[in-house]
């Protein structure tokens, strides 16, 4: 059975940084591009950022590119996500995500 | 970057009625596409997976088809438990607008 299981949110200053982290189980991590989503109250889900099989390639949304940096080491089956300069229009529920499987989520909040 | 389009935003129906919801994509995704069931509040629900399989315990009135570059969601006889807002997302990537299925 596919896992994922996310940690690391919080609450954190604007301008602040959070490293969120994935636990990978149940399939073969190495195998399989690897996403985060985020979904802010109210709004619908929005993609933020993805990762080739073995790192050697990211992609990101717009409003994060620059500051948000995607890796995954395939040893610790983990994927991370690095997130600098955070903003107020970044508090989200952040899930880890292959192809159509969930984590339960990680809220993070950027409040003063 | 590939464009999704899901349409319509907004469905006005009633309990029994046939429910069809569009999704296309601006490049050939082949089946990589997942259908998700939202409700206020609450996580989104995996529906449909691989274009077409559903997601054990979902309801049978519930189906996909398509591929290439035009899905479909399909609820065959609206009960009130799926007035509901619904996505579709093509794997790792972008997710469609949502339809709001409301009551008629």
């Amino acid at each position: 059975e596919v896992q994922l299981v996310e940690s690391g949110g919080g609450l954190v200053q604007p301008g602040g940084s959070l490293r969120l982290s994935c636990a990978a189980s149940g399939f073969r991590f190495s195998g399989y591009w690897m996403s985060w989503v985020r979904q802010a109250p109210g709004k619908g889900p929005e993609w933020v950022a993805n990762i080739k099989e073995d790192g050697s390639a990211q992609n990101y949304v717009d409003s994060v590119r620059g500051r948000f940096t995607i890796s995954r080491d395939n040893a610790q089956n983990s994927l991370y996500l690095q997130m600098n300069s955070l903003r107020d229009e970044d508090t989200a529920v952040y899930y880890c995500v292959r192809n159509e499987a969930w984590g339960q989520g990680t809220v993070v909040t950027v409040s003063s | 970057d590939i464009q999704m389009t899901q349409s319509p935003s907004t469905l006005s129906a009633s309990v029994g009625d046939r429910v069809t919801i569009t999704c296309r994509t601006s490049q050939n995704i082949n089946d990589w596409l997942a259908w998700y069931q939202q409700k206020p509040g609450k996580a989104p629900k995996l529906l449909i997976y691989a274009a077409s399989r559903s997601e054990s315990g979902v309801p049978s009135r519930f189906s996909g088809s398509g591929s290439g570059t035009e899905f479909t969601l399909t609820i065959s006889s609206l009960q009130p438990d799926d007035f509901a807002t619904y996505y579709c997302h093509q794997y790792n990537r972008n997710f469609g607008g949502g339809t709001k299925v409301e009551i008629k």
